[in-house]
């Protein structure tokens, strides 16, 4: 079974640049997206196939892929983009979600 | 836009199947660029993916999950369904339903999502 790993936690202050990172074995191979999730919302598309921004997302959104780990960043960083973010990535017949990185801003 | 609603009920007991539905509105669900799929998130824990079955009919299961897990669609009331047998209170979540659409290169990711059900597996 594939993981993906991810930082429990990431505090940035506003403007500043925040980098949540995912690391896994099946990056190598697969590609990755990126889901916002905040209180009590159901997930949102930020990023697909590991640097498409989803229609919507503001430019300040980004992702790129480095061997087995890929990264989401954030420019400019506003209060709103506090949330959840998860990675996901796998085969078709095994999907996995990183664990989420809780992204604070101060 | 597809807009995503799941119904089912709140409240199962041990050793029951959990049962929910996912209806969409807004347009048919009737194509080879989409799968529909169904991810949970237990409380204040992460997202798990359940399942997926594309348009062709074919089923792809979290193996964790494969042996409870069954997954199916009718394109006919454009809706989608999850069944998970046994439960124990380890599968109480917020249980959503999602559709991955195609993008131009082809790879599919989940864009469309239901607003989640609480499903509480408890005596």
């Amino acid at each position: 079974s594939y993981e993906l790993t991810q930082l429990p936690s990431v505090s940035v202050s506003p403007g500043q640049t925040a980098r949540i990172t995912c690391s896994g074995d099946v990056l190598g191979e697969n590609y990755a997206d990126w889901y916002q999730q905040k209180p009590g919302q159901a997930p949102e598309l930020v990023i697909y196939e590991d640097s498409e921004r989803y229609p919507g997302i503001p430019e300040r959104f980004s992702g790129s892929t480095s061997g087995n780990t890929t990264t989401l960043t954030i420019s400019r960083v506003l209060t709103e983009d506090e949330a959840d973010y998860y990675c996901l990535s796998g085969d078709e017949d095994n999907r996995v979600f990183g664990g989420g990185t809780k992204l604070t801003v101060l | 836009q597809l807009q995503l609603q799941e119904s089912g009920p709140g409240l199962v007991k041990p050793s029951e199947t959990l049962s929910l539905t996912c209806t969409v509105s807004g347009g048919s669900i009737s194509s080879s660029s989409y799968y529909w799929g169904w991810i949970r998130q237990p409380p204040g824990k992460g997202l798990e993916w359940i399942g997926s079955i594309y348009y062709s009919g074919s089923t792809y299961y979290n193996p964790s999950l494969k042996s409870r897990v069954t997954i199916s669609v009718d394109t006919s009331k454009n809706q989608f369904s999850l069944k998970l047998s046994s439960v124990t209170a380890a599968d109480t979540a917020v249980y959503y339903c999602a559709i991955r659409s195609r993008s131009m290169t082809g790879y599919f990711h989940f864009d469309y999502w239901g607003q989640g059900t609480l499903v509480t597996v408890s005596s």
